[in-house]
């Protein structure tokens, strides 16, 4: 089984709906993540999280909003979806020990209409 | 200036040749440096890290981090197929708690 899954894998939704996109991970570890990549582009980070209680805005949070329901669930939602927010979608985690290394999801990709 | 900088456009090697890819950063206090291989419509895989200035190196894969210049760099020995990817390169200061990523480089790799 994979230790780091997202579902859905692949959403195609209208401009205004408001979507969720869910992070699990069996791997243990304490900090999660969600990124962003557009095509050609490197991944910007939107929030992160290192605890249950810790939740930060990284570079791009406008437009969205996360909900950590326990260590191993890290949720991604769009309150209001918009073309631009089309891309594919990452979650990653890390633990507090080996912080620097980041294990990936295998990616939701979210086309908004 | 952007933090992580990858302006290399894709590279295309013959197999068995050498692929070697270059990476700035604009943080001098930057601590940790990652190489992840991404392959199309996948998820980032870490293949390499380094802390410490000079070369460190896993099977076919070598970095090479020079603080004082500010870049790591990444080479790819006996370039294989299954090596073509978008390589992104990744870099994590002291204090910061995020790394960000450079563009990535695509490497095609022509049996």
């Amino acid at each position: 089984d994979a230790d780091v899954t997202q579902t859905p894998r692949n959403r195609i939704t209208k401009t205004g709906k408001r979507i969720m996109l869910e992070c699990s991970q069996t791997k243990g570890h304490d900090r999660m993540y969600w990124y962003r990549q557009d095509p050609g582009l490197g991944l910007q980070l939107i929030y992160y999280s290192f605890d249950v209680k810790d939740i930060n805005k990284g570079e791009i949070s406008d437009g969205y909003s996360v909900s950590r329901q326990a260590q191993a669930k890290f949720s991604l939602s769009l309150e209001s979806a918009i073309p631009n927010q089309t891309a594919l979608y990452f979650c990653a985690t890390s633990d507090s020990v080996h912080t620097d290394t980041q294990y990936f999801g295998p990616g939701t990709r979210l086309t908004v209409l | 200036q952007k933090e992580v900088e990858q302006n290399s456009g894709p590279l295309s090697v013959p197999e068995g040749a050498i692929a070697s890819l270059n990476c700035t950063y604009s943080d001098r206090v930057s601590q940790s440096f990652f190489w992840y291989r991404q392959y199309s419509g996948k998820s980032p895989e870490l293949i390499m890290s380094i802390y410490s200035n000079g070369d460190k190196e896993d099977g076919r894969f070598t970095a090479q981090l020079n603080k004082a210049s500010q870049y790591v760099s990444l080479l790819i020995r006996d370039s294989q197929p299954s090596d073509s990817a978008t390589y992104l390169c990744a870099v994590k200061t002291r204090g910061n708690n995020r790394l960000a990523f450079g563009k990535g480089n695509q490497v095609v790799v022509i049996p």
